[in-house]
């Protein structure tokens, strides 16, 4: 079974910085099976990215995925307010999906 | 607009069962892919379940497998999980989503609470 380990855990970052997370798998993940959710409290995972590096509708331009392999990223460019959550990948492999622990990006 | 709407989560004491349901609109639902997907309470998510579009193809999380059983109904595109034999720590809240080629799910339901508890 593929283990995704998120980092950092927490990430304090002001409105206007630039957000980096990373992914990393325990072995080789198809590009094409590894995506990028968010999600607000009291909310539903939103997808934001899949295929390590596609946007997926209606996200905005901000929110980029790179990697391959083992490493993956995900890139805030310029956090808005609304950015402020709790971000998840996801792999699909071997019949099993699996999910990171998630990262949180909190207002410093 | 894709809609996943999930019922059937309540309080229920450990070692009972519940049927959770999810009924989908806005797609075709007969040519879906669609997952289980759980988040315990301040937890992080967790795959429970998957069933390819016909239902010829099932897969289950170790944690659940063996008590729960996913199922279809392409004629009401409504999606079942039977939850039995249920423990506390299967309390959490319960997503039905749909799953696109390469595993990702672009649509997820609101989610439903499941309490086991006695």
């Amino acid at each position: 079974e593929i283990v995704l380990t998120q980092s950092p855990g927490t990430l304090s970052l002001s409105p206007g910085e630039r957000a980096t997370l990373s992914c990393r798998a325990s072995q080789s993940v198809s590009s094409t099976s590894l995506a990028w959710y968010q999600q607000k409290p009291g909310q539903a995972p939103r997808l934001l990215i899949y295929a390590a590096s596609n946007r997926a509708t209606g996200i905005p331009d901000r929110f980029s995925g790179s990697g391959s392999g083992t490493d993956f990223t995900l890139t805030i460019s310029r956090l808005e307010p609304e950015d402020f959550a709790v971000y998840y990948c996801q792999q699909y492999g071997s019949s099993l999906f699996t999910f990171g622990p998630g990262t949180k990006v909190d207002i410093k | 607009e894709v809609q996943l709407v999930e019922s059937g989560g309540g309080l229920v004491q450990p070692g009972g069962s519940l049927r959770l349901s999810c009924a989908a609109s806005g797609l075709t639902f007969s040519v879906e892919s669609m997952n289980w997907v759980r988040q315990a309470p301040g937890k992080g998510l967790e795959w429970v379940s998957y069933t390819s579009s016909g239902g010829g193809t099932i897969y289950y999380a170790d944690s659940v497998k063996g008590r729960f059983t996913i199922s279809r109904d392409n004629a009401k595109s409504s999606l079942y999980l039977q939850m039995n034999s249920l423990r506390v720590e299967d309390t959490a809240v319960y997503y039905c989503a749909r799953v696109r080629s390469g595993g990702y799910s672009d649509s997820w339901g609101q989610g439903t609470l499941v309490a086991v508890s006695s």
